[in-house]
């Protein structure tokens, strides 16, 4: 297995562009996670899906942010429009049961 | 909501040595304890994981303790070596979601 795929890898774009971010669970997991990292803020928590229906959107910072799961093998996180403070490591993750697998991240910067 | 607090936030040790990290929680509710790390650039990996209903779980060099009187729990790593230098992140689960703590970067010194 590929493991959680996530692209692009990196992001760099400026201020008031939209911006998409991509991730592809593991197979036959029924759970995605979406999560943002940052030095001053650590791992959060933005949005978690289950079999394909969102959760819990608490962590979603606010009504620039929006991400769908259309199926059981895709899901888009998007910020429109984007500003500098969105500059952070975003990672999902999906899992089987209770165990999260982490993607690689995708490495945005806004200018 | 739940509440998980790390310590330290940062930790030195000399090869060898063994470090200890710890985490509290606060949802009597929370059953599942999972612990990541997280290499400079790289993504969390898990690498031990307890569950509420043990007290300890050990695989090689590291170990995990739970006190759920208490709630906590800490991670142990004994015979340290430099590949160990990395930030370590504790978990508390109550079902699917997690609520993590903030951190330790645990540095190895040659």
């Amino acid at each position: 297995d590929a493991g959680v795929i996530q692209s692009p890898r990196h992001e760099v774009t400026e201020m008031g562009q939209e911006v998409t971010l991509r991730c592809k669970p593991i197979s036959g997991h029924n759970s995605l996670f979406w999560y943002r990292q940052t030095m001053m803020r650590g791992l959060e928590l933005l949005i978690y899906f289950n079999n394909n229906v969102p959760i819990d959107d608490s962590g979603m910072p606010e009504d620039r942010f929006s991400a769908k799961m259309p199926n059981a093998s895709f899901s888009t996180l998007k910020i429109q429009p984007s500003e500098p403070r969105d500059s952070a490591v975003y990672f999902c993750a999906s899992s089987p049961d209770e165990t999260q697998y982490f993607g690689p991240g995708t490495r945005l910067l806004v200018l | 909501g739940e509440n998980v607090e790390q310590h330290p936030s940062t930790l030195s040790v000399q090869e060898g040595d063994s470090a200890v990290i710890k985490c509290t929680y606060s949802d009597s509710a929370s059953n599942y304890f999972p612990w990541y790390k997280q290499e400079l650039g790289k993504r969390p990996q898990l690498i031990i994981d307890i569950r509420s209903n043990v007290g300890e779980k050990k695989d090689q060099r590291i170990a995990v303790t739970l006190n759920k009187t208490a709630k906590h729990f800490s991670l142990h790593i004994t015979e340290t070596q430099p590949e160990d230098s990395a930030v370590y992140f504790c978990a508390g689960s109550t079902g699917n979601q997690f609520y993590f703590g903030t951190g330790t970067s645990l540095t190895v010194i040659p």
